[in-house]
């Protein structure tokens, strides 16, 4: 099994600022990485798929990047809609693995 | 567009089975993959397992001695059995789409529904 970390697990920001999260994967899974949005009380919403592709209706201050064992969420500058738990995903084997998440929230 | 909903019991009883159902509207459920995952309160996400329209599964190792995942394409839902449960299966469990081989990211998702494990 492919285990994803997430780091860090909490990450505070003011609003308007840049967030950076990463996830490494203990294998290459090449560019089969997906990213999550999780609000309190919702289910996961998709935002990056191919490690780079943003998700329909995605604005382009989220952005993805990296490729084999280290990649990258990027939110250029946090709106109060952004505080939540991001989740990223392997697709390359089974079983499919998600990381344990990381909290952005408020500074 | 296409949109996800789960239904089942809210309430288990210890070493009974678990049963849920996704129904799939806004789209056919052919010509793609269904899955099943899971949160437990306050912790991650679990794939859980997937089938496809013609029946092809595939389980997460970690629970597939208890699983069970089938698919009525004539009703557009899919449904998941796991066996024998306890507490630590308390989680919502949610269902979710992938296109296919390769295209394995998960959307949409359905609402999730919470299935408490008690006796």
């Amino acid at each position: 099994e492919i285990v994803m970390t997430q780091s860090p697990a909490t990450l505070s920001v003011s609003p308007g600022e840049r967030a950076t999260l990463s996830c490494r994967a203990s294998q290459s899974v090449s560019s089969n990485l997906a990213w999550y949005q999780q609000k309190p009380g919702q289910a996961p919403r998709l935002l990056i798929y191919g490690a780079s592709t943003r998700a329909t209706g995605i604005p382009a201050g989220v952005s993805g990047s990296g490729s084999g064992t280290e990649f990258t969420l990027t939110i250029s500058s946090l709106q109060s809609e952004d505080f939540a738990v991001y989740y990223c995903q392997q697709y390359k084997d089974w079983p499919l693995t998600f990381g344990g998440g990381t909290k952005v929230e408020i500074k | 567009q296409v949109q996800l909903q789960e239904s089942g019991p809210g309430l288990v009883k210890p070493s009974e089975t678990l049963s849920l159902t996704c129904t799939v509207s806004g789209g056919s459920i052919s010509s793609y993959y269904w899955n099943w995952i899971r949160q437990p309160p306050g912790k991650g996400l679990e794939w859980i397992a997937f089938i496809s329209e013609s029946g092809t599964t595939n389980y997460n190792p970690s629970l597939k001695s208890r699983v069970s995942i089938s698919i009525d394409t004539s009703k557009n839902q899919f449904s998941l059995k796991m066996s024998s449960v306890t507490t630590a299966d308390t989680a919502v469990y949610y269902c979710a789409r992938f296109f296919g081989s390769g295209r394995r990211w998960l959307d949409p998702w359905g609402q999730g529904t919470l299935v408490t494990v008690s006796s």
